[in-house]
């Protein structure tokens, strides 16, 4: 989508292995968020940032940290990469009125 | 705190048909509501959105919801199912005073039958 970026798009990783996501936005918009996606369960929240350096835990945080050193840039990391994080993974973004726009998501495997 | 339930995980209608897709949600603050459509291998996009002003909302290709408080529902109408309708539709409420996080339902796959 128009204004934000996700990298890789795919990635295949071994069990045990740190993994680092990629979500970029040329919106400058306050608000990111990471989600996974999951069938069955709709969208799930990992962790979200209202600004630089300001991040918190959503639904689901327990094996992802993230950071945010810049507004462009939001950064998710699984620690030790375990097969249950095998999913999608969407990064979304928000000026904080109504709406996300949503990135095109990256496909993660864990073997 | 904040919930959607979406009910039926598939629904399945001919071209031309009524499509009817079911939200509920529950929400501890007046809320806003969204629906979005999911394509295969792709990211979600907006379809209609509520933020408190008419309570029946249009959206694109033909989609429109009404928010009922008093059932607490949100559902998504088309009055005519086209082939390229054939998604999965996914039902959002934001705790819009609180960061803007969104809580997702579980989708439900648009089938169209020829």
């Amino acid at each position: 989508d128009a204004g934000i970026t996700q990298s890789p798009r795919h990635k295949v990783t071994e069990t045990g292995t740190p993994v680092t996501l990629r979500c970029h936005q040329t919106e400058n918009h306050r608000y990111m968020y990471w989600y996974r996606q999951d069938p069955g369960h709709g969208l799930r929240l990992i962790h979200y940032s209202y600004g630089v350096k300001d991040t918190d835990k959503g639904e689901v945080s327990d094996g992802y940290s993230v950071s945010r050193s810049k507004t462009e840039d939001f950064l998710l990391t699984l620690e030790s990469a375990t097969s249950s994080q095998t999913s999608v993974y969407f990064c979304a973004i928000s000026d904080g009125g109504s709406g996300y726009t949503f990135g095109s998501g990256t496909r993660l495997t864990v073997v | 705190a904040q919930s959607v339930t979406q009910l039926g995980s598939h629904v399945s209608v001919s071209e031309g048909a009524l499509v009817l897709l079911r939200c509920n949600y529950s929400s501890s603050v007046p809320p806003y509501l969204f629906w979005y459509v999911q394509y295969p291998n792709q990211g979600l996009q907006l379809l209609l959105k509520y933020t408190s002003a008419a309570t029946l909302v249009k959206g694109i290709n033909g989609f429109e919801a009404e928010f009922k408080k008093s059932e607490t529902s949100f559902h998504l109408t088309k009055p005519s199912a086209h082939m390229s309708d054939a998604a999965e539709y996914f039902c959002a409420v934001s705790d819009s005073g609180n960061f803007n996080k969104f809580y997702f339902g579980s989708g439900t796959k648009l089938n169209v039958k020829p």
